[in-house]
């Protein structure tokens, strides 16, 4: 049982360039996430979902877009990479019901360096 | 704008010792506190977690403390050991709709010494 797995795991960019990170979970989860981990700044939400064919905005979502086509696959992409969007992205995943008895459980994250 | 605030940012505790975290939040709409702790090189995973109608909750070497009025908590790990040594982030969930949304303290990196 792998979990939630991201890919890739690490990835060096170019200024303006683009790209994709792929999150997929095995779990049969309603509700995804995307975040970023920043030194002394914690775990921000980036998007979620609460299901296929269903986004929302995070806390900062500007720069990224997110698309969720199959229920195991969550998409983050950068369509102009920037400096400022280097970082370790995690995507993590839960089941419907309430928070209390429904964890989020993540993926071991993208270290992405934007030059 | 920080909604969950965490202290302290680092911690050394010696083997066998009690290692404290405190957090700290403004909205009283949160209804889950979870800490989640994370290792070098992995994703964060959930270690234990409360309600706001419980006071504490332990689980083995660690107990959650709640004081609602005050709008805090914390993290109480015993007789720490060097397996311990991990970052942790206190966290709180709010409802939005059919969904639930972490946010998350700024972490805590905590290392156990011999």
């Amino acid at each position: 049982n792998a979990g939630v797995t991201q890919t890739p795991k690490f990835r060096v960019l170019k200024t303006g360039q683009s790209m994709t990170l792929l999150c997929a979970q095995d779990m049969n989860h309603e509700y995804m996430y995307w975040y970023r981990q920043d030194p002394g700044m914690g775990l921000r939400l980036i998007h979620y979902s609460v299901g296929e064919g269903t986004t929302a905005k995070g806390e900062v979502p500007d720069g990224y877009n997110v698309s969720r086509l199959k229920k195991q696959n969550f998409l983050l992409g950068l369509e102009s990479a920037a400096p400022s969007q280097t970082s370790v992205y995690f995507c993590a995943s839960r089941r419907t019901g309430l928070g209390f008895d429904q964890p989020q459980h993540f993926g071991d994250g993208t270290r992405l360096s934007i030059l | 704008q920080q909604q969950v605030k965490q202290s302290p940012q680092s911690l050394i505790v010696q083997k066998g010792g009690i290692s404290i975290i405190n957090c700290a939040y403004e909205n009283t709409a949160f209804d889950y506190f979870p800490w989640y702790q994370q290792f070098p090189g992995k994703g964060p995973a959930l270690l234990i977690a409360i309600r706001p109608d419980v006071s504490e909750k332990k689980e083995g070497r660690f107990t959650i403390s709640f004081n609602k009025s005050a709008k805090q908590f914390s993290l109480h790990i015993m007789d720490s050991q060097p397996g311990d040594s991990a970052t942790y982030f206190c966290a709180a969930s709010i409802r939005t709709g059919t969904a639930s949304k972490l946010t998350f303290g700024t972490g805590t990196r905590l290392q156990v010494t011999l």
